[in-house]
């Protein structure tokens, strides 16, 4: 089955550029979803389709994904960006499953 | 406003049942894709099973498949997931969540509030 592998944290200073990446093998060839989830709240959409951002969603937000790691980018970090992320594709194989990445606590130092 | 509502988590012994259901509003609901998903305690996000706009298409994770089954009545805009054969690794906070397509599994762009199941004895 497709696994995506996520770092356990990411630790940033405010101001500053925080990346996030979710590796899976030719990851680069599927579309790649991230998700922000503050505690005690349900996930939001932040980036889907690689680099494309729903409305709301800060332009400090923004995506890459090539070869066998997707990049999820924060520019410009705000205390109230600090969260759980997940990246997440759909692994149409024959397996069809969607996959979730395990998931990156961003700390806002 | 589009919301998705679920409702019908609880407590329930190993080896019972449980129905969550999910009521959607704001957006057309048949003509979308539907997800659950859900997270244990203190863990990550896991994906439980989708079903295509018009119940066409149904796919399980393999650690629910043969026990857990979605179904949805696009005429009541209502998703829900059958559970049975519950085990203590099925605790967690269960999510419905809005498909961006309504095929294939594509961006999940909304999502419910959850609804927790605890299953012990």
């Amino acid at each position: 089955s497709y696994v995506l592998t996520q770092p356990p944290s990411v630790s940033v200073a405010p101001g500053q550029t925080a990346r996030i990446t979710c590796g899976g093998n030719n990851i680069g060839s599927k579309s790649v979803h991230w998700y922000q989830q503050k505690p005690g709240q349900a996930p939001v959409l932040v980036v889907y389709d690689d680099s494309d951002r729903p409305s709301g969603i800060p332009e400090r937000f923004s995506g890459s994904n090539s070869g066998n790691t997707a990049t999820l980018t924060i520019s410009r970090v705000e205390a109230g960006d600090e969260a759980d992320y997940y990246c997440q594709v759909w692994d149409s194989s024959s397996d069809h499953h969607v996959v979730f990445g395990g998931g990156t606590k961003l700390t806002v130092l | 406003q589009v919301q998705l509502v679920e409702s019908g988590g609880g407590v329930v012994q190993p080896g019972g049942s449980l129905r969550l259901s999910c009521a959607a509003s704001g957006f057309t609901f048949s003509s979308y894709g539907m997800h659950w998903v859900r997270q244990a305690p203190g863990k990550g996000l896991e994906w439980v099973a989708f079903i295509r706009y018009d119940g066409s298409n149904k796919y399980y994770a393999d650690s629910v498949k043969g026990r857990f089954t979605i179904s949805r009545d696009n005429s009541k805009n209502t998703l829900y997931l059958q559970m049975n054969s519950l085990r203590a690794e099925d605790t967690a906070v269960y999510y419905c969540a809005k498909d961006g397509s309504g095929y294939d599994p594509d961006a999940f762009d909304i999502w419910g509030q959850g609804t927790m199941v605890t299953v012990s004895s």
